[in-house]
């Protein structure tokens, strides 16, 4: 059973691009979520998708938004790059529909680096 | 708005000490609590959750946790550390349903001296 995966493990980009970060959520699972984590920081959450919208959102500016595909998998789209973007972001997935988990299960990451 | 204090950036113990991580967190209504481990080179993982019922929570390795209302704290207890415990412990909180927004602290990490 696989667990969460996500792609790339890791990503070196310049100010001013755009980035697209992807994952496939757990077996069974159908909501993914995505949290940003700095160094030294606990994650912090931007966003969760389910049923293909967005069901919540943090504080994240509009430069960061999302997708979630039938498959259930998700991308992560950040436009115009900032030095600060640098961290790394885990995705999470759990189950919200019928029978749903009581657990977020997280992927090993995307370190992403800003330069 | 949610907010969770982990009190210990770093703890250095030697095997067999006992441990004792803290977690406080803000949020005036019903909260799911969860601590979350971190070991080297690997992704996060739950070590216990609390939801409802009895404050005192185990979970795997031998850790336990216990729900202080009154306190609004969450701490992580084992009574004997083992070397292979070394990893970054998070405390978590999230309201609203057991699937909405974790809310984390910035983490504690364990060291632990053979």
């Amino acid at each position: 059973d696989a667990g969460v995966t996500q792609s790339p493990t890791h990503l070196i980009k310049t100010r001013g691009q755009q980035v697209t970060l992807r994952c496939s959520p757990k077996s069974g699972h159908d909501t993914v979520s995505w949290y940003q984590q700095a160094l030294g920081q606990g994650p912090q959450f931007i966003f969760q998708y389910y049923e293909e919208e967005e069901r919540q959102r943090g504080n994240f500016p509009d430069r960061f938004s999302g997708h979630q595909f039938p498959n259930y998998s998700s991308e992560l789209n950040v436009n115009a790059l900032l030095l600060g973007d640098s961290a790394l972001y885990l995705c999470a997935s759990s189950l919200l529909g019928t029978g749903g988990t009581d657990t977020q299960y997280f992927g090993p990451g995307t370190r992403l680096t800003v330069l | 708005a949610q907010s969770v204090s982990q009190h210990n950036h770093h703890v250095i113990l030697s095997e067999a000490a006992s441990l004792e991580l803290g977690c406080n967190y803000s949020y005036g209504g019903t909260v799911n609590l969860f601590w979350y481990v971190q070991y080297p080179g690997q992704h996060l993982q739950l070590l216990l959750k609390y939801f409802s019922g009895d404050p005192l929570v185990k979970g795997i390795k031998g850790f336990e946790a216990e729900f202080i209302k009154s306190k609004f704290s969450f701490n992580l207890r084992k009574p004997s550390v083992q070397w292979s415990d070394t990893a970054e412990y998070f405390c978590a909180v999230n309201s609203g349903g057991s699937n909405y927004k974790l809310t984390f602290g910035k983490g504690t990490l364990l060291t632990v001296n053979p």
